[in-house]
């Protein structure tokens, strides 16, 4: 597509509940990234796919993170059970080379009630 | 530890006026550098890399490698500058991610 999508826009879950944040690169876009943003803070790294592999997950805030991308393309962040301090907003990002930059979504703003 | 310092959490100047930006960066070896701008309701975008050495919007930064810093520049202040600036570092290996800064917000002001 011509850029990065993300759904939903807006999601307001409830304390315990399960969600998914999907994201749709840019085709061709082997790299995709989430990251976390909370109000006043600059965004922070969640995880990082190369095609389907997950290469790095260490940002991932705790085991009720899980984000796949099984066919390269799609992704999907899952958060099970949130938690009032997961709410933020989740962005995504691709990119063909770091060198070139990153494109982002619009993000997904998470509250959790 | 790998770091990237916004020093100024608000920025304000008088249209027409310079503006500086400030970014400085703790990373060893040659970090790839990235200016981000976020208008309000729209989407994180790329404003410069380093690597490239341009300018886009009148902007300019350059990458002072003895200070460890890359500060946004623009010699002439436009209303439509009011944004929040991110600037972000990586490495392009196999760890891919930046690291950002906490954003300085622009006001420029009539």
């Amino acid at each position: 597509g011509a850029g990065v999508s993300q759904s939903p826009r807006y999601k307001v879950a409830k304390r315990g509940q399960d969600v998914a944040l999907r994201c749709d690169p840019i085709s061709g876009h082997v790299s995709l990234f989430w990251y976390q943003q909370a109000l006043g803070q600059g965004p922070e790294f969640l995880t990082y796919f190369q095609n389907e592999a997950q290469l790095d997950k260490s940002g991932l805030p705790s085991d009720r993170f899980f984000a796949e991308r099984p066919e390269g393309s799609v992704s999907t962040l899952k958060i099970q059970r949130t938690q009032q301090e997961d709410s933020a907003v989740y962005l995504c990002a691709s990119s063909l080379a770091l060198i070139r930059g990153y494109t982002f979504g619009s993000g997904t703003r998470l509250t959790v009630v | 530890a790998q770091r990237v310092t916004q020093p100024e959490k608000l920025l304000s100047v008088f249209k027409g006026a310079p503006v500086e930006l400030k970014c400085n960066y703790s990373y060893s070896g040659s970090p790839e550098l990235f200016w981000y701008v976020q208008y309000s309701r729209q989407r994180l975008q790329l404003l410069l890399r380093h690597i490239s050495r341009e300018s886009i919007k009148g902007f300019t930064a350059d990458l002072n490698k003895g200070e460890t810093s890359f500060h946004l520049k623009k010699p002439f202040a436009q209303e439509e500058d009011s944004a929040m600036y991110y600037c972000a570092g990586g490495y392009a290996g196999n760890n891919r991610k930046l690291i950002w800064g906490l954003g300085t917000s622009l006001a420029v002001n009539p």
